[in-house]
């Protein structure tokens, strides 16, 4: 079982949908972090968050540390929006990632 | 603004040959990482480093070497590629170590090895 799970794998959303995305995780951790890629391009940080919940314009994150769990969602989504989301987990010397959600938002 | 970058972006090259992968950030940050991305894989890291001359091997370090001889760059060399190490390949800097800092991104290297 890998350390750090998300669902859904794939999401095809239509535009203007509210979107969550969530991770569990099962080992002990500083930090989680939320990070989006686009297709071909670099891997950029939306959210570092350690306790409770984070916005940022359409985008929030929510963490469970009890439950091991983090959601994030999109509201009013937008085909701009259509990328790769990974969560990962910082913890003692090491940071580990999920394998990622695709989401695909359509006009 | 400050921004890491890494060159080059595309690379062909041929088994048993040497390849250096270059990472240069202006963050002035401490913490710089080197991961590849494979698919149906995380990003897996291959080596890592806390500050100058002090480098750390990750879980996928075979076949891979690093030098941190500046704040600003760590060099990624395969000493001699193998079809294996066919990736794209991403530098990253933070100011916390491991996971305790928010994470600064290159664009990426594909790297394929014939």
């Amino acid at each position: 079982k890998n350390e750090v799970e998300q669902s859904p794998q794939n999401l095809t959303a239509q535009e203007g949908e509210f979107i969550t995305i969530n991770c569990s995780y099962s080992v002990g951790i500083s930090a989680l972090h939320w990070l989006q890629q686009h297709p071909g391009g670099g891997i950029v940080s939306l959210f570092m968050l350690s306790s409770g919940k984070k916005k940022h314009g359409r985008l929030i994150a929510t963490i469970n540390i009890q439950e091991k769990h983090s959601s994030l969602h999109i509201t009013a989504s937008h085909p701009r929006d259509s990328a790769v989301y990974i969560c990962a987990v910082g913890g003692y010397q090491k940071v580990t990632f999920g394998t990622g959600t695709k989401l695909q938002v359509i006009p | 603004d400050a921004e890491i970058t890494q060159s080059p972006r595309h690379k062909i090259t041929e088994t048993g040959r040497q390849v250096t992968l270059a990472c240069h950030q202006t963050w002035n940050h401490n913490n710089m990482f080197w991961y590849r991305q494979d698919l149906g894989h995380g990003l897996r890291l291959i080596h890592y480093s806390y500050g100058v001359q002090d480098t750390n091997k990750g879980e996928v370090s075979d076949g891979y070497s690093v030098s941190r001889s500046n704040t600003e760059d760590l060099p990624l060399t395969l000493e001699s590629a193998a079809s294996s190490q066919t990736s794209v390949y991403f530098c990253a800097s933070s100011v916390g170590q491991s996971g305790t800092g928010e994470l600064f991104f290159g664009e990426g290297s594909r790297l394929t090895v014939l």
